[in-house]
C-alpha cells in the first residue's frame, strides 16, 4: 500500500487556469505538508497542517490555497496559474511533530505541474 | 537566521570507496538534523536523523552520519559506496517557526558512484 499518494502525477495546463492537487496518507499521521521543488531541485515548504489546523503558512501567493478535510487528506488548489508555478509539488506527512520537529517526514511521489 | 548548507553540488566516488556528503547548519537551540535521499522522479526518502544522544547515527542502506557540535556539521558517510547509491541527497534542520517547527532543506548534493 502506498503510504503517501498524490494525484495527479503530471499536470499540464495553460496560464490562467485553476487546478487542484490531492494528497492522501494512510500512515495515521496528523501533520501534513506541501512543498515546492523548483527546476534546480530547491525544496521549500509552503504549508503545514496539524489535525486540520493550518500551522505553517510560508510566503506563498494567495492564489495557493490548501484545504484539509480530515487528518488523512491535504489538497492544494491553485488559482490563475502562472508560468512560474511550474514545479514539482510534494506532499508529506509526519507524526505529531509540528511543534517539536523531531519526527521524520514521509513524502509522496510528487506532482509535476507544467504551466504553458 | 537558521539555515543549512551543503557546500558540494556534486560528489563523485568510485564504487567500493568510502563516501562523504557534507552538511553544516546554523540553528538556535538544539539542532534536530535529518538526511533524505531522492531518486529520479521520486519523492524524498528518510535516511536518518539526529535528535540527541550518540553523535554517530546509523540509518538506512548502510549510511551513517556524524554530528559535530563544535563544527556545526552533520556529514553523511558510507564505508563502501554502491552504484545504486547514486541519487540526490538533502540535509535538513528543524527550525522553530513561531509555535511550530518546520524543516529547512539544504540545496542538495548529487552523489554519483561510478562502477
Amino acid at each position: 500500500d502506498t503510504a503517501v499518494s498524490q494525484t495527479p502525477k503530471y499536470l499540464v495546463t495553460q496560464m490562467g487556469n485553476d487546478k487542484s492537487i490531492k494528497c492522501e496518507q494512510n500512515l495515521g499521521h496528523d501533520t501534513m505538508y506541501w512543498y515546492k521543488q523548483d527546476s534546480k531541485k530547491f525544496l521549500k515548504i509552503m504549508f503545514s497542517y496539524n489535525n486540520k489546523e493550518l500551522i505553517i503558512n510560508e510566503t506563498v501567493p494567495n492564489r495557493f490555497s490548501p484545504k484539509s478535510p480530515d487528518k488523512a487528506h491535504l489538497n492544494l488548489h491553485i488559482n490563475s496559474l502562472e508560468l512560474g508555478d511550474s514545479a514539482v509539488y510534494f506532499c508529506a506527512s509526519s507524526r505529531t511533530s509540528a511543534r517539536t520537529g523531531t519526527y521524520e517526514q514521509y513524502f509522496g511521489p510528487g506532482t509535476r505541474l507544467t504551466v504553458t | 537566521a537558521q539555515s543549512v548548507a551543503q557546500p558540494e553540488d556534486q560528489v563523485n566516488v568510485a564504487e567500493g570507496n568510502p563516501l562523504t556528503v557534507k552538511c553544516t547548519y546554523s540553528v538556535s537551540g538544539n539542532p534536530y538534523l535529518f538526511w533524505y535521499v531522492q531518486y529520479p522522479n521520486r519523492g524524498l526518502q528518510f535516511l536518518l536523523k539526529y535528535i540527541t544522544g550518540d553523535n554517530l547515527v546509523k540509518g538506512s542502506y548502510g549510511f551513517e552520519a556524524e554530528f559535530n557540535k563544535s563544527q556545526t556539521s552533520f556529514h553523511l558517510k558510507k564505508p563502501s559506496a554502491l552504484v545504486s547509491d547514486s541519487a540526490l541527497y538533502f540535509c535538513a534542520v528543524r527550525s522553530l517557526y513561531s509555535s511550530a517547527s518546520k524543516i529547512i532543506f539544504g540545496s542538495g548534493t548529487r552523489l554519483s558512484i561510478r562502477p
